[in-house]
């Protein structure tokens, strides 16, 4: 059974990057699916920040495309966030997940990462 | 892409059967059989209650169900139980090299 975790700063100054990795265990990222990370504003909904492939092929959320970069570490069974110019308005529960059909199927527990000076 | 619309709330009864809609478009919901809903209570993460439109992972109870109409899928839960008191989310898929499209979430509430 595959498990997902996050792990990463939980306080991130303005201006700066946030940078989360996911670490996959019970599945082999390079057997395939897709990999994502979802966040949560807090009291908010559901938001898309992208997904990946093992191959590195990738696509995001336009919304924050032009913040937001994934990658993939296959030989770790690892694939990471980096999410530069960060404001308060991205702090957030993050979760990565495997996904499905351009779905999530099998979520982490989630990381709270708050951005504050 | 816009987010797909779910009611803000739902309640029902314990013992009693609610519904919660999810309305898109020929795009979307409308377009394929890939429709999901997650479960999530308070800071929990999400959990796939229903995939596929209508099928129930294994450990899911009978209780949870799935549809489709036209634009609009359907998660009906029957003999609400306490914990059914969760948020509900629905996405569906939106074509290839698309992200799929969330709701905006259902807070149910069991009286």
């Amino acid at each position: 059974q595959v498990q997902l975790q996050e792990s990463g700063p939980g306080l991130v100054k303005p201006s700066e990057t946030l940078s989360l990795t996911c670490n996959v265990s019970g599945y082999s990222i390079s057997s395939g699916y897709y990999w994502g990370w979802i966040r949560q504003p807090p009291g908010k909904g559901l938001e898309w920040i992208g997904i990946i492939y093992q191959n590195g092929h990738s696509f995001y959320n336009p919304s924050l495309k032009s913040r937001a970069a994934l990658s993939v570490a296959a030989s770790k069974n690892q694939f990471s966030l980096n999410l530069r110019s960060v404001t308060a308005a991205d702090t957030a529960v993050y979760f990565c997940a495997r996904v499905a059909s351009n779905a999530p199927t099998d979520w982490g527990q989630g990381t709270l990462v708050t951005v504050s000076s | 892409q816009s987010a797909l619309t779910q009611p803000p709330s739902a309640s029902g009864s314990l013992g009693q059967s609610v519904t919660i809609s999810c309305t898109g478009s020929s795009s979307d919901v409308g377009g394929y059989a890939y429709v999901s809903w997650y479960q999530q209570h308070p800071g929990k993460a999400p959990k796939v209650v229903i995939y596929e439109v209508t099928k129930r992972p294994s450990g899911v109870p009978e209780r949870f169900s799935g549809s489709k109409s036209g634009n609009t899928a359907s998660l009906t839960v029957s003999g609400l139980q306490a914990e059914d008191e969760a948020d509900y989310y629905c996405i569906s898929y939106a074509g290839a090299n698309k992200l799929g499209v969330f709701g905006g979430g259902t807070k149910l509430t069991v009286l």
